[in-house]
């Protein structure tokens, strides 16, 4: 379920189930739409990238799921494994900025 | 071999003083980076360096100071350190692509 106010939107899945985090995104003149994992003590790790003109991209167990309609991004992850257990970011880059700008966190918990 | 390492990992300081935070790259990259993380996991961009050359700065108070000796260092300085200083602040780097982007391990300064 999700969490409000101080503490990070947190999704619990069942380890071998699918898991699907899901971010809403603002910039429309983004040119990238990035996904990141950071595990705990650890900084965030690239895991998949999709560029504006595509909705859909698959990389080893995880798709990233892109609606420009409605600003919505999207990472599942199949088969959900102990190791997945990380706080997952959304994040943009447009070329105009050279830089990359990072959206809430979504905690993802596996459950034994 | 670390990538992108930074030091110190953990830095407990008293209000007002000055501390510095370093960073280097064994990547080859042309581009350096200073994310802030607060306590909700929030990860902001505070500068960019692209071969020595300061790029982005973002609105950053004066008393944080990025100094690049060369492209394979980042350091930070802060002066006159305050409560709201408390973070965890990571380095990262990247090439040619910059939306794939390396990060160290990051610093927790905690100011007391």
């Amino acid at each position: 379920g999700e969490s409000v106010g101080l503490h990070l939107p947190t999704l619990s899945v069942q380890e071998g189930d699918n898991s699907i985090i899901n971010c809403a995104y603002s910039n429309s003149a983004s040119d990238y739409f990035i996904w990141y994992k950071q595990e705990s003590g650890k900084g965030p790790q690239f895991i998949i990238d999709i560029r504006s003109n595509m909705d859909k991209r698959q990389g080893q167990r995880v798709t990233v799921l892109l609606n420009k309609t409605v600003k919505h991004l999207s990472l599942q992850i199949a088969a959900t494994q102990p190791g997945d257990s990380a706080v997952y970011f959304c994040a943009e880059n447009s070329h105009r900025d050279d830089k990359i700008i990072f959206g809430k966190g979504t905690r993802l918990h596996i459950l034994p | 071999d670390t990538a992108v390492s930074q030091t110190p990992k953990y830095l407990v300081t008293q209000m007002g003083n000055d501390k510095s935070i370093k960073c280097e790259q064994n990547l080859g990259h042309d581009t350096m980076y200073w994310y802030k993380q607060d306590s909700k996991k929030f990860l902001k961009i505070m500068f960019s360096y692209n071969n020595k050359e300061l790029i982005i700065n973002e609105t950053v108070p004066n008393r944080f100071s990025p100094k690049s000796p060369d492209k394979a260092h980042l350091n930070l300085h802060i002066n006159s350190l305050e409560l709201g200083d408390s973070a965890v602040y990571f380095c990262a780097s990247s090439a040619g692509q910059v939306r794939e982007l390396f990060f160290g391990e990051g610093s927790r300064l905690t100011v007391l």
